[in-house]
């Protein structure tokens, strides 16, 4: 069954350092999102990316974040300048049609900010 | 800003015994629910969703219920299963100018199914 696939599994970075995280979304799937976790809290929404272009964002995603799909396969979040409050479990998703219940996620990539 | 709330952070049920997972959310103007699974180390999985405007959907051993009068919606999972155990997810979404691309989680309920 195809599955959506993050990279890496696991970044430990600076504070004040870029990150780029990595993701292969389905292959067939047109829509695709960002979402993280921070420990013990909810599962928030990010942004998402359709057509080369964000079409909707959080109050979360401000300047220091910003996605793209830099070729065929891959959806990348990279975060400019890292802060502690960074550290999260980054989910990204991919959905063939544009409704809720056919996004389907990767297994995530936990960052920890130094 | 909690607009999706799941007030029991865990719940543990007997293998074979129906669980039921509740949330409230406070948002009137979220029309779609979901419910997500999670296991450890994985990302979410849709499970069910309803749309406003029913008040009950039924997918095998899982039924979401819709009380929109009251914003609450719950998950039912009849018989429960030790492979049940993991995070549920409540969630939500509004139509946008766009769709339906946001989603917003409540904090989760840890279900476990003791055999």
């Amino acid at each position: 069954e195809p599955e959506v696939t993050q990279t890496p599994s696991h970044q430990v970075t600076q504070m004040g350092q870029e990150v780029i995280l990595r993701c292969v979304p389905i292959s067939n799937h047109l829509y695709f999102y960002w979402y993280r976790q921070i420990l013990g809290q909810k599962v928030e929404f990010l942004v998402s990316f359709y057509n080369n272009e964000i079409s909707e964002k959080s109050e979360i995603f401000d300047d220091q974040f910003s996605v793209e799909r830099p070729d065929g396969s891959n959806f990348t979040l990279k975060i400019r300048s890292t802060k502690l409050e960074d550290s999260a479990m980054y989910f990204c998703a991919s959905a063939l049609w544009r409704s809720t219940d056919t996004q389907y996620f990767g297994p995530g990539t936990r960052l920890t900010v130094l | 800003d909690q607009q999706v709330k799941q007030n029991s952070p865990s719940l543990s049920v007997q293998e074979g015994r129906i669980s039921i997972l509740n949330c409230d959310y406070t948002n009137s103007m979220f029309d779609y629910f979901l419910w997500y699974k999670k296991y450890p180390a994985e990302g979410p999985t849709f499970l069910i969703s309803i749309s406003s405007i029913k008040d009950k959907n039924e997918d095998g051993r899982f039924t979401v219920f819709l009380n929109k009068s009251a914003k609450h919606l719950s998950l039912h999972i009849v018989p429960s299963q030790p492979g049940d155990s993991a995070v549920y997810f409540c969630a939500a979404s509004a139509p946008s100018k766009t769709s339906y691309d946001k989603v917003i989680f409540g904090p989760g309920t840890s279900l476990s199914v003791i055999p």
